[in-house]
């Protein structure tokens, strides 16, 4: 089956700097990929969708300049974390579609950012 | 904002079936009715997924209502590894998956 992989699984920096979390289609080639985030206790939230080759689109409220995402090729989509704040900590998870004949989008197991 | 409602909970005996509700009366012709489940701290995964008939997998089965205004992910012998956060989704195969609260299980010994 289709598999996604999220790397770092976990990562702790400074306030001020920036984190890069990639998300790998392993198996399918992934024209679409979607990153959300998830507050302790809370439901995902959709942070935006990245098409390759193509600009990602931003769900209302979401800061394009503060979360970079690029789509560089049909495996991988990474977001970066621009000057990040404590308030920035959260589990972030990707997912990816595009998988020959299926429609069903497969999730990583996330990356968790905790920001000091 | 996601078009399902779901209780926020349901505890359910290790081996007996589990029903989990959902409500999408909202849902317009061409919105697939998917479920997937979270188990604490990793990524969501797929369960079954369908349109207007009855759906089975390895995993579930959903029950569609002819009207399409509601359905019930079926889990025949519940385990205490299915304890999760089961979300109930309507959407447009291609588009974004739009979660919402989700029901909590707790399957219980």
């Amino acid at each position: 089956g289709a598999v996604v992989s999220q790397h770092p699984s976990w990562v702790i920096c400074k306030s001020g700097t920036s984190v890069k979390i990639e998300c790998r289609s392993l198996d399918f080639q992934a024209t679409t990929m979607f990153w959300y985030r998830q507050f302790p206790k809370q439901s995902l939230m959709l942070m935006a969708t990245s098409n390759e080759g193509s600009k990602a689109t931003y769900e209302q409220g979401v800061e394009k300049d503060k979360f970079l995402i690029n789509h560089a090729s049909l495996t991988l989509s990474t977001l970066t974390v621009t000057s990040a704040h404590p308030e920035d900590s959260s589990f972030y998870i990707c997912s990816a579609s595009g998988e020959l004949g299926t429609n069903v989008l497969t999730f990583g197991a996330g990356s968790r950012l905790t920001v000091l | 904002d996601a078009k399902t409602t779901q209780p926020p909970s349901m505890d359910c005996a290790e081996g007996r079936a589990a029903n989990l509700p959902c409500n999408h009366s909202t849902i317009s012709g061409n919105e697939y009715v998917y479920w997937y489940r979270q188990i604490h701290s990793q990524g969501p995964q797929y369960i079954i997924h369908g349109l207007k008939n009855n759906e089975t997998n390895e995993m579930a089965s959903l029950i569609i209502t002819e009207d399409r205004k509601s359905s019930t992910l079926i889990l025949p012998h519940a385990t205490l590894r299915d304890t999760a956060v089961y979300y109930c989704i309507v959407r447009v195969n291609t588009d974004k998956l739009i979660f919402g609260t989700g029901t909590r299980l707790q399957v219980f010994p």
